[in-house]
């Protein structure tokens, strides 16, 4: 089973759409869990954090399911500018250092 | 937020040579860094991660003799590539963790590799 496991998509919706992605993990014992924004042919940047209680940022939001080792984002009155694609992240603790785990991503396009 | 740079950001070179790619924290200090790579299509994977004063740990399947990392200092990690060949053109991607910021990672703008 791979670490990190999203649809790969395309998502494509209309502008001001609300669409969800679904993300799995297979390390129980994973304490960190992100959503990256990757665009074509750039690096990925944080989007938001995930908690445990669920956090929103704007049109943003974020669930953890510990117990279903399942996290989603959902993304109302989608924008144009949405479209890139979406990485679930999560930290591999199996180090000190705890590098981030990726999954391979969900790409959204958002149409006019 | 945190600002990370690459160094350079395209190379093409021929099968046979070495590329050196620089990774550095402007802004802030960083013990330790990541390397990612990333073909097309695929997640990015971690090579290593790569300490400041010490020996990078690699990640399974990644030959530390063919991608040499050195940390020398807490704002820069380099990453050589080794006798490149066409199989290693990628995109190249290191990360720094700021001291004392938690598990918040800030990206580099990546390296796009070549090889012909």
């Amino acid at each position: 089973r791979k670490e990190v496991e999203q649809d790969p998509g395309p998502f494509n919706v209309p502008e001001g759409a609300t669409v969800a992605f679904n993300c799995t993990y297979s390390n129980s014992a994973s304490q960190s869990f992100f959503w990256y924004r990757q665009d074509c042919r750039k690096e990925p940047k944080l989007l938001m954090s995930v908690y445990s209680s669920g956090n929103e940022d704007g049109r943003f939001t974020a669930q953890l399911n510990r117990a279903s080792q399942y996290i989603s984002l959902l993304i109302r009155d989608s924008k144009l500018s949405d479209s890139a694609t979406y990485l679930c992240v999560v930290n591999k603790i199996n180090s000190g250092n705890t590098p981030l785990v990726f999954g391979k991503g969900t790409r959204l396009s958002v149409i006019a | 937020g945190a600002v990370v740079s690459q160094h350079p950001s395209r190379v093409i070179c021929k099968s046979g040579t070495s590329v050196k790619i620089e990774c550095r924290s402007l802004d802030f200090q960083a013990t330790t860094m990541f390397w990612y790579r990333q073909f097309p299509k695929q997640s990015l994977m971690l090579m290593a991660t790569s300490n400041e004063g010490s020996k990078a740990t690699y990640e399974q399947g990644v030959e530390k003799d063919k991608f040499l990392i050195n940390h020398a200092s807490l704002t820069l990690s380099t990453l050589t590539v080794t006798s490149a060949h066409p199989e290693d053109s990628s995109f190249y991607i290191c990360s720094a963790r700021e001291i004392g910021s938690g598990e918040t990672q800030y990206f580099g703008p990546g390296t796009r590799l070549l090889v012909l």
